[in-house]
């Protein structure tokens, strides 16, 4: 069955120190990736996706995430987080069936 | 301005009474589908639909329905709403091609409480 696995409910983090959220999922075949931010009250915007080619991808706001294969993980980074990073991050797995992982709040301290 | 809209944006009605929530995207994407975010679960997709008249359960179909008579347009009805599905709903829909590939665009969502 296909699933997604966000570790951490919650993380805090320092203003400027690096950030590394982590994301397991099961999936029958290669799947497409995605990791997704919501900021208190909005909706979902995305950070970056994978499907295909270099295992390291650049996403919006400074992010990268890569995508490990033997691990089935696909964590995403930051090497240096500001304030306004704060909200919550959703890993997604899938095709037409997208999975959303728990999601990981990340609070920001100055 | 390419968006998913939703609407309405908070609602709070009775148990058993009818309501529709609309969406309604101007990208012309023929995929689109309807999740519910709840505290510690995440997004779990309710329906979505690959084109007009096609439409298919997700994870969490039950006491849901949805139509999709034209592209734009993918209504979520809950036909007799119960305190269970007060949540979060988001409208989200896809560019064409294999769905999914290039990531979804969100509407801004519905706070739905059912008292």
């Amino acid at each position: 069955a296909q699933s997604v696995t966000q570790p951490d409910i919650h993380i805090t983090v320092s203003e400027g120190a690096s950030l590394e959220l982590r994301c397991n999922y099961s999936y029958g075949a290669t799947p497409y990736l995605f990791w997704y931010v919501q900021s208190p009250g909005q909706g979902l915007q995305l950070l970056l996706k994978y499907f295909s080619g270099d295992t390291l991808v650049q996403g919006i706001k400074g992010f990268e995430a890569e995508f490990k294969r033997s691990q089935s993980s696909f964590n995403l980074r930051k090497p240096s987080v500001h304030w306004s990073d704060a909200a919550e991050y959703f890993c997604a797995v899938g095709r037409n069936d997208m999975r959303f992982g728990a999601g990981t709040r990340l609070t920001v301290k100055p | 301005e390419a968006q998913v809209t939703q609407n309405p944006r908070y609602l709070i009605t009775v148990t058993g009474k009818k309501l529709t929530v609309t969406c309604s995207q101007n990208m012309n994407h023929e995929y689109m589908s309807w999740y519910r975010q709840d505290p510690g679960l995440g997004l779990r997709q309710i329906y979505y639909s690959m084109n007009v008249e096609v439409t298919d359960k997700g994870d969490v179909p039950e006491g849901y329905k949805v139509s999709r008579k034209e592209k734009r347009n993918f209504p979520l009805i809950l036909e007799s709403p119960s305190p269970n599905q007060t949540s979060l709903y988001f409208c989200a829909s896809s560019p064409p091609g294999t769905p999914g590939r290039l990531g979804y665009t969100f509407g801004s969502g519905t706070r739905l409480t059912v008292v």
